[in-house]
């Protein structure tokens, strides 16, 4: 399967900045996905990462908050902004290649906000 | 250390027992399932998967069940390694929902030597 590579694995940031998280893949990927993983919890989606248009995002998600990039098929950036201490959680980029196929995921960039 | 699976219910048993870890699933049209394992600072790792045309599928010391009729999965795990101990998460892919997934809460698996 493809490696999937997140940066920064982990961040401390301060209240009302941004952060912008990577996610290289070293082959070219069909879709590609961001979630959120709140403390001891399981994932959400928050978007699909779509190549070339605007991302699709789930119910509770908005593009002010969390937009996204995908310039090509192997790179895709999600900025959380304007944070607060919720924001604090795992974010996981994953990449999937069909219909039935599982999608596979990176490590994930774990959030602190203070 | 994080907090993946700090408030998850636990599923404790002995090394080489067999496990089962169920899962109850929302959407009756959801057509395609997976079984993820995380562990403490890693992405969710794929384990098995299952198309709703199947009630059962077998990997390597893995078996997925599925019951359509109760909307009802659950992985077994035959005899159980330290190895094993992690977080386990099943998904569903709606229908049209083009590799869209739905995690379920996630059950914590701890294997006692």
């Amino acid at each position: 399967s493809a490696v999937i590579s997140q940066k920064p694995s982990r961040d401390i940031c301060q209240r009302g900045t941004s952060l912008t998280i990577q996610c290289q893949v070293d082959s070219q990927v069909t879709m590609m996905f961001w979630y959120r993983q709140q403390p001891g919890q399981s994932l959400t989606l928050i978007a699909t990462a779509n190549q070339g248009s605007e991302a699709t995002y789930e119910s509770g998600f908005v593009i002010d908050k969390f937009p996204i990039s995908r310039p090509n098929l192997t790179f895709s950036t999600l900025t959380v902004s304007n944070m607060s201490p919720e924001d604090s959680s795992i974010y996981l980029c994953s990449v999937g290649q069909g219909r039935w196929a599982p999608q596979h995921f990176g490590d994930g960039t774990r959030l602190s906000i203070l | 250390g994080e907090s993946v699976g700090l408030h998850l219910p636990t599923l404790s048993v002995q090394e080489g027992d067999n496990s089962i870890i169920n899962c109850a699933y929302s959407n009756s049209a959801s057509d395609y399932f997976i079984w993820y394992k995380q562990e403490s600072g890693k992405g969710p790792q794929f384990i098995i998967d299952i198309r709703s045309n199947m009630d059962k599928r077998q990997g390597q010391r893995v078996t997925v069940l599925l019951n359509k009729t109760v909307k009802h999965l659950s992985l077994q795990i035959a005899a159980t390694q330290p190895g094993d101990s992690a977080v386990y998460f099943c998904a569903e892919s709606p229908s049209g929902g083009y590799n869209k997934l739905i995690f379920g809460a996630g059950t914590r698996l701890a294997v006692h030597p």
